[in-house]
């Protein structure tokens, strides 16, 4: 069956400049996670969702940065007025239903904010 | 908070060397531990997984035993090939969320 899969694969921006990242988990799979790869950090635990419901929010680095997940399914990373620091991959994962299940991740989205 | 640390990398073999990638861990009881490797171009993909003390996961040739007395999850496989060259990553996984904590990842590059 079909993995998750992100979108874009690779965005630039511009500093200040708002930015949406999807991710599409794979189907019936309750948790899902977004993670940060920077070369100075990393991979990073951002936030976790259980269904529609954010219970573990406590990676998000600022209040620029915020995700909704909709229907059980999709999720959109957001991040507001980007820095140079914010440039980075971001990468998305699911699970059956979270705890200790293995976790399959996306091909990440490539952020460059110049 | 509960933390991995790996060996620092880079790790260059020859061809069909023995590879161990050390692997330490805190944790507030008794995680799930994995490894995941990271092919050149490609995403993160489960390499092996070990969820209780004296648990050995294993896949791909690739071993791991989780350690409980040494809070460690060492990966060690006996005769590496060229296909192998990749970073190697040790997370744990919280047990109220099941959100992964990695360490810093390891880099392999294996010649012929």
């Amino acid at each position: 069956g079909a993995g998750v899969s992100q979108s874009p694969s690779n965005k630039v921006t511009e500093k200040g400049k708002d930015v949406e990242l999807r991710c599409d988990p794979i189907s019936g799979h309750t948790a899902l996670y977004w993670y940060r790869q920077s070369l100075g950090q990393g991979l990073e635990f951002l936030i976790y969702f259980q269904g529609n419901s954010a219970p573990d929010k406590s990676g998000l680095p600022s209040d620029r940065f915020s995700a909704e997940r909709t229907g059980g399914s999709v999720s959109t990373l957001t991040i507001q007025r980007t820095q140079q620091e914010d440039s980075a991959v971001y990468l998305c994962a699911s699970s059956a239903t979270g705890i200790q299940d293995e976790q399959y991740f996306g091909p990440g989205t490539r952020l460059t904010v110049t | 908070g509960d933390s991995v640390t790996q060996m620092e990398g880079p790790v260059t073999l020859s061809e069909e060397a023995f590879l161990t990638i050390n692997c330490t861990y805190t944790a507030t009881g008794y995680p799930s531990l994995f490894w995941y490797v990271q092919y050149p171009g490609e995403g993160l993909q489960l390499l092996l997984k070990a969820t209780k003390a004296d648990d050995k996961g294993s896949n791909k040739g690739f071993e791991a035993t989780y350690r409980k007395e040494t809070t460690s999850f060492h990966l060690e496989k006996g005769s590496v090939q060229v296909s192998d060259s990749a970073v190697y990553f040790c997370a744990l996984s919280d047990r109220i969320t099941g959100k992964l904590i990695f360490g810093q990842g390891t880099t392999l590059q294996v010649k012929p």
